[in-house]
């Protein structure tokens, strides 16, 4: 059972325009939903994260929106850079996070110049 | 200063045998983890460990085992390698939900 589910699978942006990656959840235990960028050969590293007493976060160029009812929540890059392609993981863990991070299946970005 | 740490890089070894992955963090923090990212690059987590618990992920097989010698260190030891095996494994840390992720380890059974 796939608790996490991301979509898409790929996703083509011109640069300057907006990429848009959506994720669902379904354990109402999950209170942390952070997203991570992976290039390739490195680890994931953390872009941004909600918690679900907010409705959005915006750091720079990165937003994250969060609808608690619907259970769902996604990433928008605003004027996406060739250097922003690489693989996006959206993710989930229940308080303490002692469980670890539920991944989806992530979305590999490509922004053409 | 490199927060989390992982080695070796690569591991490259013939079914059957017996290795480790060295991880260490600096970041003072009291948690750590073990993922595996498959050839899909599915991240799966393996275990979680502080200095009071284990949590092992139910689908883990037994052959793997994580040890602690200290708050700062999280190495992960496998027996009798099987070709599944093959994956990348990061290592990560986290303090309050944040969790930092390690450059990974590329494994390859032969």
């Amino acid at each position: 059972q796939q608790q996490v589910k991301q979509s898409p699978q790929s996703l083509i942006v011109q640069k300057g325009g907006i990429s848009i990656i959506n994720c669902a959840y379904e354990n109402t235990a999950f209170d942390y939903f952070p997203w991570y960028q992976q290039f390739p050969g490195k680890g994931p590293a953390l872009l941004i994260a909600i918690r679900p007493d907010v409705s959005e976060k915006k750091e720079g160029r990165f937003t994250i929106s969060f609808n608690k009812s619907a259970k769902q929540f996604s990433l928008h890059i605003m004027d996406s850079q060739p250097g922003d392609s690489a693989t996006y993981f959206c993710a989930a863990s229940k308080k303490g996070g002692a469980d670890g991070l539920t991944f989806g299946k992530g979305t590999h970005l490509i922004i053409q110049p | 200063d490199t927060a989390v740490s992982q080695t070796p890089k690569y591991l490259v070894t013939q079914m059957g045998n017996d290795k480790s992955i060295k991880c260490e963090q600096n970041l003072g923090h009291d948690t750590m983890y073990w993922y595996k990212q498959d050839s899909k690059k599915f991240l799966k987590i393996m275990f979680s460990y502080n200095n009071k618990e284990l949590i092992i992920n139910e689908t883990v097989p037994n052959r793997f085992s994580p040890k602690s010698p200290d708050k700062a260190h999280l190495n992960l030891h496998i027996n009798s390698l099987e070709l599944g095996d093959s994956a990348v494994y990061f290592c990560a840390s986290s303090r309050v939900g944040e969790q930092f992720f390690g450059p990974g380890t590329r494994l390859t059974v032969l």
